[in-house]
């Protein structure tokens, strides 16, 4: 099991550009989520999506949008990059239920994203 | 603002001692739970803890949870080099929010 990738690892951008991030998790989940880490900080929920097609806004929404039109993906897109995104983002996902591992998040390897 | 905060924010200690990091949180919650991250990588999860238990062990790990005083605590009793790391707590409050809130973190060295 791969668990969940994301793609890319490193970016920079300019201001002004665009860009998607991708995150595929091959666990059938149904939450799926984004968070972003700054220096010395803890994780920012940015988005998430509770199933296929829906989502919902987390924190720090500004200036990014999601889309989850499959089960398995969870696109995160900056129409307009700007210096203050420049940060380590994470991708994470969840199943619900009472099961084992139940609202526990398995973790992406992040992807660090640098706007000039 | 967060729900969860770490204190210390940063602890140094020798390889055999026991580590200490506590968690406070503002509201009511289903679940806390402890991750571990090492150094550029991402987090992964530790130990839960239901809002009806008091105390969890894992290995050397021990979890309380206070829910009168809305705090956690983790502890790594006999600890190791690799257990250097950054130990974040989040809750999981459940309701309309069906999501993970992260505290800063604590940043736990153990020298060999």
């Amino acid at each position: 099991n791969a668990g969940v990738t994301q793609t890319p690892k490193f970016r920079v951008l300019k201001t002004g550009q665009s860009m998607t991030l991708l995150c595929a998790q091959d666990m059938n989940h149904e939450y799926m989520y984004w968070y972003r880490q700054d220096p010395g900080m803890g994780l920012r929920l940015i988005h998430y999506s509770v199933g296929e097609g829906t989502t919902a806004k987390g924190e720090v929404p500004d200036g990014y949008n999601v889309s989850r039109l499959k089960k398995q993906n969870f696109l995160l897109g900056l129409e307009s990059a700007a210096p203050s995104q420049t940060s380590v983002y994470f991708c994470a996902s969840t199943h619900t239920g009472t099961g084992t591992g139940a609202n526990v998040l398995t973790f992406g390897a992040g992807s660090r994203l640098t706007v000039l | 603002s967060q729900q969860g905060e770490e204190d210390p924010q940063a602890l140094s200690i020798q390889e055999g001692e026991n580590a200490t990091m506590n968690c406070s949180y503002k509201t009511s919650i289903n679940n806390l739970q402890w991750y571990r991250q090492n150094s550029g990588r991402g987090l992964v999860h530790l130990i839960l803890i239901r809002s009806n238990e008091r105390e969890k062990h894992s290995g050397r790990l021990r979890v309380t949870l206070d829910t009168s005083k809305k705090s956690s605590s983790l502890l790594i009793t006999a600890s190791r080099a690799a257990d250097t790391a950054s130990y974040f707590c989040a809750t999981w409050t459940g309701g309309g929010r069906r999501a993970l809130t992260f505290g800063s973190g604590t940043r736990l060295q153990v020298q060999p």
